[in-house]
């Protein structure tokens, strides 16, 4: 039962340009999500994140939307760059001070020079 | 910034062996996460613990154990060792009230032949 989905497995974007990762989640004890980033043979790297009670969070290039109502959130890179290149995972967990977080299957993501 | 610490990076082992898996949180992260991911799949938890006590459970088989020491550093001990469970072993930390994200090390690659 796959709670969190990303239904790209693979995005090509040219540098410069938006990329534009999407997820969908199930579960609506969810309350916060949170994008990371995986380089082969390395450990998820956190990259933002964004509680419930908001629907936009912006850190430089990279902004997270999410739509509660229709339990999706998308990750936007502006401008897209080559070192951008990586597999992107899409998580979530519930609230309090700790909670498991439950990853979605990831899309990789290769920006073209 | 200390960053999570673990080791080994890899391990062979045969089938039915055991291992030892270890993980070293960030200084003053009280909560350590395991995760396993097979190849081509997503992160998976599989238990985390909270001050030196379970915390959470999930998908860990009655195969595996683990437990977290006084200084915070968190063992993962898995017995009689099948091929099903060569995977990248992740661990990640969390100081509980802080912040909701997990930092995660760069994990141990365990090969079972």
């Amino acid at each position: 039962d796959q709670q969190v989905k990303q239904n790209s497995p693979s995005l090509s974007v040219q540098e410069g340009r938006i990329s534009i990762l999407n997820c969908d989640y199930t579960n609506s004890m969810f309350d916060y999500f949170l994008w990371y980033k995986k380089y082969p043979a390395e450990g998820p790297t956190f990259l933002i994140s964004i509680s419930s009670i908001k629907d936009k969070n912006e850190d430089g290039r990279f902004t997270v939307f999410l739509n509660k109502s229709a339990k999706h959130l998308s990750l936007h890179i502006v401008p897209s760059q080559p070192g951008d290149s990586a597999v992107y995972f899409c998580a979530a967990s519930g609230s309090g001070g700790y909670q498991k977080v439950t990853f979605g299957t990831g899309t990789k993501l290769q920006v073209i020079p | 910034a200390a960053g999570v610490i673990q080791s080994p990076r890899h391990l062979i082992k045969e089938k039915r062996e055991t291992a030892t898996l270890k993980c070293y949180p960030i200084p003053r992260h009280d909560t350590v996460y395991w995760y396993q991911q097979g190849p081509g799949q997503d992160p998976q938890f599989l238990i985390s613990f909270y001050e030196k006590m379970q915390s959470d459970k999930g998908s860990i088989p009655d195969r595996f154990s683990a437990q977290q020491f006084s200084d915070y550093h968190s063992e993962l001990n898995m017995s009689s060792l099948e091929l099903g469970d060569s995977a990248l072993y992740f661990c990640a930390s969390h100081r509980r009230g802080a912040s909701n994200e997990q930092f995660f090390g760069p994990g141990t690659r365990l090969t079972v032949l």
